[in-house]
């Protein structure tokens, strides 16, 4: 079974651009989350997406935006780029059943915005 | 709000010298309790799932338990090939499909 796949891996922008990272989960997988990982930070829940609705949100600026399209892809969008948006964006798929679904993660996308 | 912390933050081993990395965690109805690794530059891989205190799983050379309050992820015999970053999240109560992580614990093992 093929696991979460992430395009694209790295990312190069500047500040004020915008950026928009592809997640599709693994198949039969019904929910998305998507976390920012720094090294200050950690690992940071953004959102989550089932069954193409924002069910959860977390606490970033509305910079951050994402979608989810009817067979299970997730977007994820963030709006005028800040040097702070530097990180490793993972997504995480799981049947989104129950809160206690094991969520797969994908093998990131690499944002640096310089 | 849910809070996970782990301990040490890095531990060097020598191959074959046992160990157990800690997570304490605060949450309000514990839904599950997740260990995943991660390597450098990729995303964490799923190891457990741990649901309720007294609860013991194993895999190869590691085991997770959980208590009311804490979780062990024991090590033994490491081989270098089990250098990683290990981390826990938890899944809470409540309406929310968030995992709350830990900042983990860097493992070296030296051959």
């Amino acid at each position: 079974k093929a696991g979460v796949t992430q395009t694209p891996r790295y990312l190069i922008k500047t500040r004020g651009q915008q950026v928009t990272l592809s997640c599709s989960p693994i198949s039969g997988h019904r929910s998305v989350s998507w976390y920012q990982q720094t090294p200050g930070q950690g690992l940071q829940f953004l959102f989550e997406y089932f069954s193409e609705t924002q069910r959860n949100k977390g606490n970033f600026p509305g910079r951050f935006s994402g979608r989810q399209f009817s067979n299970s892809r997730s977007e994820m969008n963030v709006s005028t780029l800040e040097l702070g948006d530097s990180a490793l964006y993972l997504c995480a798929s799981s049947l989104g059943l129950s809160r206690s679904d094991t969520q797969y993660f994908g093998p990131g996308t690499r944002l640096t915005v310089l | 709000e849910d809070q996970v912390t782990q301990s040490p933050e890095a531990l060097r081993l020598q191959e074959g010298e046992s160990s157990s990395l800690n997570c304490s965690y605060t949450v309000s109805g514990l839904r599950g309790l997740f260990w995943y690794r991660q390597d450098p530059g990729k995303g964490p891989e799923f190891l457990f799932t741990l649901y309720s205190a007294g609860e013991e799983k194993e895999k190869e050379r590691l085991k997770a338990t959980l208590t009311k309050k804490e979780s062990f992820l024991h090590i033994t015999a490491p081989k270098p090939e089990d250098s990683a970053t290990y981390l826990c999240a938890v899944q809470g109560g409540g309406s929310n499909y968030k995992l709350t992580f830990g900042k983990g614990t860097l493992l070296t093992v030296n051959p």
